[in-house]
């Protein structure tokens, strides 16, 4: 089955300083593939997606290339601000839709931007 | 357009009692799926509906159930409630084609800000 794999938390960063957060996939086929971002109390906000090897999504300074060669989605920003302190959420989806929705999420990153 | 509304935002019950949450989905969307989300689990796919009719389903026992109606809007039901239930219930929507069996890309999922329920 599908599976998303996603380093661990928390991640502590000062602000101005450059973020990586890695993920990697299993899937058959070439699924697409999505952050996610989750800041205290609230729901997932899609950050970027990516729908096909080599796309590179990209919003408000964070972006992730879907690398097909080594099944990897890594999220970065170069210079990270205390209001990105938030859990982020690499994901995956099944190809076609015939299947129906549904979203195979990794485990989540915190991430904590001191001033 | 307004975004994805769920309601209540919290709520606590106790063992035993059964609860009914609801999910308004963006306008002109008619996929709604749920996901638990739990500090030791993670987010875990519920299920998924389109068209009022369940289209997928995650591995999760039969006292979790859900519904969705001809306007979209959908509701999750959990009978029994255990402690473990204790979690984030989100809902999420996205935007189908007309037939709702278009073999492409799957549309985007946009998520509410989920229903807090606590288990005593």
């Amino acid at each position: 089955g599908n599976s998303v794999t996603q380093m661990e938390g928390p991640v502590t960063l000062s602000e101005e300083a450059f973020l990586t957060i890695n993920c990697t996939y299993t899937a058959t086929g070439y699924p697409s593939l999505f952050w996610y971002v989750q800041y205290p109390g609230e729901g997932l906000q899609l950050l970027l997606k990516a729908t096909k090897a080599d796309d590179k999504g990209s919003n408000k300074g964070f972006e992730a290339t879907y690398r097909k060669e080594t099944t990897s989605f890594h999220l970065e920003k170069g210079s990270v601000q205390v209001s990105d302190s938030a859990v982020y959420f690499c994901a995956l989806s099944d190809l076609f839709k015939a299947a129906g929705n549904k979203l195979t999420f990794g485990g989540g990153t915190r991430v904590l931007v001191k001033p | 357009k307004a975004g994805v509304t769920q309601t209540p935002r919290y709520l606590i019950k106790t063992r035993g009692q059964q609860v009914t949450l609801s999910c308004s989905p963006i306008s002109g969307h008619r996929s709604v799926s749920w996901y638990q989300q739990t500090p030791g689990q993670g987010l875990q796919f519920l299920f998924e509906y389109f068209s009022e009719t369940q289209r997928n389903k995650g591995n999760f026992p039969g006292r979790f159930s859900g519904r969705q109606f001809s306007n979209s809007r959908s509701e999750m039901n959990v009978s029994t409630l255990e402690l473990g239930d204790s979690a984030l219930y989100l809902c999420a929507s996205s935007l189908e084609g007309e037939s709702g069996t278009y073999s492409g890309p799957q549309e985007t999922q946009y998520f509410g800000p989920g229903t807090r329920l606590l288990v005593l």
